[in-house]
């Protein structure tokens, strides 16, 4: 099971944007990268998924490099309400070992 | 997507008293579903796996016997919290996944325990 490595927490302003980066240096042939926001007292929200290279869906991008030893959520234009919790979960999904979180990384946007 | 249910969504009870939480997917078939606690401003911390039909499979340090575990049917899963004590206070929520999700888990709203 690839551990991950994120920053504890970050700052940012309204309007800008947020990239977390996220290190998995044991990453497996099988593990996919998956991302994650909580607010306070909700279960998490799914953000993005990726295996490799860029994906992008109406809310972030996930850019991946070749090695796919680290991984980079990108939040484009950050509101107030992006303020959460972010955690990137790496693992082989069929194989139900992604299911194990790290600490998350804290986001503030501050207006 | 997919949607997860939790019941109740905050529950008080007396130490020594028994409490069950309901996870339930709502419009998909969760052949596998996952417990987690946490803590104020900590990380989800994975409780166990269950798998419809099958005896659930707890995490090094989760007693079993305390926190009972049925993956009844395809939609519900249940999670019950025996003899509780103030230190199993706590955020409770679960997950599911099944191959109409392209295995993607789904989070539920999250049960808040307080035992007083």
């Amino acid at each position: 099971l690839a551990k991950t490595t994120q920053p504890i927490s970050m700052d940012s302003y309204e309007g800008q944007e947020v990239n977390i980066t996220c290190s998995h240096n044991n990453i497996a042939t099988n593990d996919y990268i998956t991302w994650y926001q909580q607010f306070p007292s909700q279960g998490p929200r799914f953000i993005i998924q990726g295996y490799k290279t860029k994906v992008t869906n109406e809310v972030a991008s996930l850019f991946i490099p070749a090695d796919r030893k680290s991984s980079t959520l990108s939040l484009p234009r950050v509101s107030l309400s992006d303020t959460a919790v972010y955690y990137c979960l790496v693992g082989d999904r069929r194989s139900n070992n992604d299911m194990r979180f790290g600490a998350g990384t804290r986001l503030t946007v501050k207006p | 997507g997919a949607v997860v249910s939790q019941h109740p969504s905050r529950v008080i009870c007396k130490s020594g008293t028994s409490v069950k939480i309901e996870c339930r997917s709502l419009d998909f078939q969760a052949t596998t579903m996952f417990w987690y606690r946490q803590f104020p401003k900590k990380s989800l911390m994975l409780m166990a796996t269950s798998n419809e039909g099958s005896k659930a499979t707890y995490e090094q340090g989760v007693e079993k016997d305390k926190f009972l575990i049925n993956h009844a049917s395809l939609t519900l899963s249940t999670l019950t919290v025996t003899s509780a004590h103030p230190e199993d206070s706590s955020f409770y929520i679960c997950s599911a996944r099944g191959s109409a999700t392209s295995y993607e888990q789904y989070f539920g709203p999250g049960t808040r325990l307080t035992v007083t």
